[in-house]
């Protein structure tokens, strides 16, 4: 067990809904990056927070959104969903901007039918 | 923009050795991780090089070389739960934290 804690693990929603998926980083951990990882890529960066500023972008699709809230947890907003969308979501956390050690959660699984 | 190569799969049978080689080209340089993955599973952390050299852990090492853009993922003794993949990871720059990973190379122990 990582210490961070995402939720729901699994969500199958139809195209053209919303879905928020929900992390908790590790106690103390004020980093938080999010990761999508299809069946045929990698895992993609998707965008980075820390201390509840923005800190970097990666291939984010502006349909997609996130943020950190004070309580240091992070959402990220998914909509307009497409087929496409189906992926292994990830969360992962650092205590600091230059955490050699990053922890991921398990992951939510969406499946956009 | 960030390139990352490892082969797509490999085999090897249980109680060997297996080299998981990565090649990278960044702009800029700051760390380079490797992580194991099952399928289905989180990544979890298995090394973190920042300078030359290899660094062991148990049955795990990992070797890099920064002027090659190179390093490896050395597994020893494989047993059978290493059947995994393994992701070799970079860290860019020193105001860029975020990793980039390759897409993965499949492990997959014999007996």
């Amino acid at each position: 067990d990582s210490g961070v804690t995402q939720t729901p693990k699994h969500l199958i929603t139809a195209t053209g809904q919303r879905v928020t998926l929900r992390c908790s980083p590790r106690s103390g951990d004020l980093s938080v990056y999010w990761y999508q990882q299809s069946l045929d890529q990698g895992l993609q960066f998707l965008i980075q927070y820390y201390n509840g500023e923005e800190r970097a972008k990666g291939n984010i699709l502006e349909r997609f959104s996130a943020q950190q809230f004070p309580d240091l947890h992070s959402e990220l907003n998914l909509s307009s969903l497409e087929l496409g969308d189906s992926a292994l979501y990830f969360c992962a956390s650092t205590q600091d901007l230059s955490g050699n050690t990053i922890y991921f959660g398990e992951g939510s699984w969406l499946t956009v039918v | 923009g960030q390139n990352i190569d490892q082969p797509t799969e490999m085999t090897a049978t249980e109680g060997a050795i297996v080299q998981i080689n990565c090649t990278y080209q960044t702009s800029g340089f700051n760390g380079l991780f490797w992580y194991q993955q099952h399928a289905g599973e989180a990544p979890t952390f298995l090394s973190y090089n920042v300078l030359d050299g290899l660094e062991e852990k148990g049955r795990f090492s990992s070797f890099l070389s920064r002027s090659k853009g190179y390093s490896y993922l050395l597994l020893k003794e494989l047993q059978m739960k290493d059947s995994a993949s393994y992701l070799c990871a970079v860290r860019a720059g020193s105001n860029d934290y975020k990793l980039s990973f390759g897409a993965g190379t499949t492990v997959t122990v014999r007996a």
